[in-house]
């Protein structure tokens, strides 16, 4: 199985600051990583798919980046919706496998 | 528009049964992949089970020979049948598809919790 490791596992940032959230891969996936945003009792939210693309609707201040074993979601100026938790997900194989997730909480 | 509901969560105790349903509205679900997706109370996400559009499935290790993943295209609905739950089956269960290009999960119903408790 493919093991997908985040980090860090919690940040505290401020409105307007920009955050960087990594993704560790076990083996290689190529571009096969999607990231999501998860509200408290609400469900999963699709960010990131292909590593780098956004889906219709996600704001530009979302972005990310790598390929292989290494990859990154950068939000770029942090807005007060965007306090969350976030997952990673590898694409590549089965069984999917997501990262233990970064809560992004208020300084 | 695109809509996924499930049901059937709630109390059970250990070794019990229970047969989860999502009910998908705005497509059509035998022609789209369909999976779920588990989330232990205050825990991180695990992908359970998928279904293909043509009848392939596959599932985690943990719940290989306990779960069964199934569809009633007539009802446009989408199904998980856990079998000798165990307390570590405790989560909330999403049922969840994407576009055909990849497995990414863009449409996610709200969830049903399981809760497996004596």
């Amino acid at each position: 199985d493919i093991q997908m490791t985040q980090s860090p596992s919690s940040v505290s940032a401020s409105v307007g600051d920009r955050v960087t959230i990594t993704c560790r891969a076990s083996h290689v996936i190529s571009s096969y990583l999607a990231w999501y945003q998860q509200k408290p009792g609400k469900a999963p939210k699709l960010l990131i798919y292909g590593a780098s693309s956004l889906p219709s609707g996600v704001p530009s201040r979302f972005s990310g980046s790598g390929s292989g074993t290494d990859f990154t979601l950068t939000i770029s100026s942090l807005q007060p919706e965007d306090f969350a938790t976030y997952y990673c997900q590898q694409a590549n194989s089965f069984p999917l496998t997501f990262g233990g997730g970064t809560k992004v909480e208020i300084k | 528009e695109v809509q996924l509901v499930e049901s059937g969560g709630g109390l059970i105790q250990p070794g019990g049964s229970l047969r989860l349903s999502c009910v998908v509205s705005g497509f059509t679900v035998s022609n789209k992949y369909m999976t779920w997706v588990r989330q232990a109370p205050g825990k991180g996400l695990e992908w359970v089970s998928v279904i293909y559009s043509g009848g392939t499935t596959y599932y985690t290790d943990s719940v290989k020979g306990r779960f069964t993943i199934s569809r009633d295209n007539s009802k446009n609905t989408v199904y998980l049948q856990m079998n000798s739950l165990r307390a570590d089956d405790t989560s909330v269960y999403y049922c969840a598809t994407g576009p055909p290009t990849g497995w990414y999960f863009d449409s996610w119903g709200p969830g049903t919790l399981v809760t497996v408790s004596s």
